[in-house]
Formats: C-alpha cells, structure tokens, sequence
C-alpha cells in the first residue's frame, strides 16, 4: 500500500533564516505531488503541485519555492522565512490518472518567531 | 468557475444524535465529489468519494454522502455520532486541468464538535 512521510512533525524558525520541508512518498511510481497551506482556522490553498521531476507549478505568488529531485520526493524550500509563512505545511499525492482523491502527509506545523 | 460551499463553520451536536454536514459546489461538468476529515494538528483523512453511478456512496466510520445534481450538493451524514467524530471536515470538487494534474477545490470547512 501507499504511504506519504513528512517531516519535521514541528518547527520554530526565526524570521530571515531558511526553510527546508521534505515529502516522500512510498509504494506507487510517478504520482502527482502537491504543497499546500492552512492557516489557522482557514481551508487549504494549494502553493505547488508537480506531474513529474523537475516539473513544478505555483499556484500562487509567495516566498516559498518546490523542488521535485526524485520520483517521490517533494521538498518545499524558502530562503528567508517571514512571519506571514506561519502555518501548518501539507504535503499530498495522487495517482497520475484524472480525477482520482488525493492523499495527505500529516502535516509539518511552522512557527515562525 | 468552480467552487465549493461549506454554509456551517462549526456545529455542535450531542453524542448519539444524527449528524448531516452541507456541502454544496458549483462545477461546468460531472463533478468528482470528496469528504475530508482531519483531527486536530493532523492531515486530512478521505472518508469517501463520488465519481459516478450510486448517488448514495458508503464511507469510512459509518459516513455515508448523497450526491444531489438538482441541488449541486453533497451532503455528508452519520445515523449516529461519536465522541471521537468531533474534528474538521471538508468538502472537496475535483477538476482535471490542462497542466495534466488533479485539482482540488476544497470548502472551508465544518468544525464538528461532540457534547457527552
């Protein structure tokens, strides 16, 4: 069966440094990976999403940037952190095929002080 | 454009009661319907999904959805709810696009709480 990893679970940052979040996911080849965003009490907005390596696209304008180095990992990167990219960071995968239900990492929870 | 419609931010309901959350969206074509669920500090769990045929579809927990094309909705229910019920759920429509990936239009949310 499918698994999706993420990691840290947590993590408190200053403002100005760097960010690095991971999303690895296990037991399917080339899926369609997202990044999304929620912030406290709101829904979800999707920041990236990719069909394959090397392949990103965003869906809104930010600080953040993805990277897609392997099949089934999925990095979400920034290289100044600001206060406003405070949130809960959602990583996510779907088969390739249309219209098919996503399925979600457990989330990374980000501070930003 | 497409987009989905969650009209109750919170509700509440006692322990054993039923329980019926409303999602309603708007999408051109057949739509490809979702439920949601996430506990808190965690990711979203899929409780069950519409794509065709059965409009009444079976879920996980006991949840099952009704998908109305008359009314664009699709409702989510429970005969009977559990204390361990109480968290967020969402409704989401999803919408093939031309970059080749699966787009989800997620709701903003019902926040179910349980009363003992």
């Amino acid at each position: 069966s499918q698994t999706i990893h993420q990691w840290p679970a947590t993590l408190v940052q200053p403002v100005g440094s760097p960010l690095s979040l991971e999303c690895t996911v296990e037991g399917t080849s080339n899926p369609n990976l997202y990044w999304y965003r929620q912030a406290a009490g709101r829904g979800l907005q999707l920041l990236f999403y990719s069909v394959g390596i090397g392949q990103i696209s965003s869906e809104v304008p930010q600080n953040l940037s993805a990277s897609r180095p392997q099949d089934r990992q999925f990095i979400l990167s920034s290289k100044k952190l600001l206060l406003s990219d405070s949130g809960f960071y959602l990583c996510a995968w779907s088969p390739s095929t249309v219209n098919q239900p996503q399925h979600f990492g457990d989330g990374t929870r980000l501070s930003i002080l | 454009a497409q987009s989905v419609t969650q009209p109750d931010i919170h509700i509440t309901v006692s322990e054993g009661a039923s329980l019926e959350l409303r999602c309603n969206y708007s999408y051109g074509a057949t739509p490809y319907l979702f439920w949601y669920v996430q506990s808190p500090g965690q990711g979203l769990q899929l409780l069950l999904k519409y794509f065709s045929g059965d409009t009444l579809v079976q879920g996980i927990k006991g949840f099952e959805a009704e998908f109305k094309r008359s009314q664009s909705s699709f409702n989510l229910r429970k005969p009977s709810v559990h204390w361990s019920d109480a968290a967020e759920y969402f409704c989401a429509v999803g919408a093939a696009t031309s970059g080749g990936y699966n787009k989800l239009i997620f709701g903003a949310g019902t926040r179910l709480a349980v009363h003992p």
